[in-house]
């Protein structure tokens, strides 16, 4: 089946610095991938379409500046806290559609800005 | 923007009893799936529905898309403690032939007690 994996899987960091995360498709191509953020005991919430090869769509409320997103590969989505503050702490999950427009999920990175 | 919401957030049953949870939309959707998230987990796939109406069964669970491809439901038989965890309910409005990020319901948290 579709494998999607991500790394780091949790990281500390300090705030004011940046963290880039990483979304891999393992075992398939994928143009487009998607970020979503969740917090403890809610909901996903969508923060942006990566596009292969193009630039990336944020979602309304979403901060591109802060929030970046490189789609280098078919196979490699990265997305970027810059300049991270304690409310960017959050799990950070990354999907990618299959054939039929289902998504595979990452198994997270939990981030904790100190 | 498009709206999903999920009832009930939480859900306490005894092992043997049914559960259902419940997904409206504020808009109509192309496709409404359906995903579980064990406690430290990520969101699995289980089941995408398309068609007005439609009815999908996977061993013990029912799923339904209303003739209006607003709402739809997921029902349990028989819950076993491997049941526990969040269903989610997730919608996407758009049907332009590629994958679309899913706004996600808020999910339903099944408590099961032995």
């Amino acid at each position: 089946g579709a494998v999607v994996s991500q790394h780091p899987s949790w990281v500390i960091c300090k705030s004011g610095t940046s963290v880039k995360i990483e979304c891999r498709s393992l075992d398939f191509q994928a143009t487009t991938m998607f970020w979503y953020r969740q917090f403890p005991k809610q909901s996903l919430m969508l923060m942006a379409t990566s596009n292969e090869g193009s630039k990336a769509t944020y979602e309304q409320g979403v901060e591109k500046d802060k929030f970046l997103i490189n789609h280098a590969s078919l196979t490699l989505s990265t997305l970027t806290v810059t300049s991270a503050h304690p409310e960017d702490s959050s799990f950070y999950i990354c999907s990618a559609p299959g054939t039929a427009y289902e998504q595979y999920f990452g198994p997270g990175t939990r981030l904790t800005v100190t | 923007g498009q709206q999903v919401m999920q009832i009930p957030q939480y859900q306490h049953v005894q092992e043997g009893e049914d559960f259902t949870t419940y997904c409206n939309s504020s808009t109509t959707l192309s496709n409404i799936q359906w995903y579980k998230q064990r406690p430290g987990g990520h969101p699995v796939f289980l089941i995408q529905l398309v068609k007005s109406g439609e009815v999908k069964k996977q061993k013990r669970l029912t799923f339904q898309f209303g003739e209006a491809k607003k709402n739809s439901s997921l029902h349990i038989t028989a819950t076993q403690t491997t049941d526990v965890g969040t269903y989610f309910c997730a919608g996407s409005e758009y049907s332009g032939g590629g994958a679309d990020g899913l706004t996600f319901g808020k999910g339903t948290h099944l408590i099961i007690q032995p």
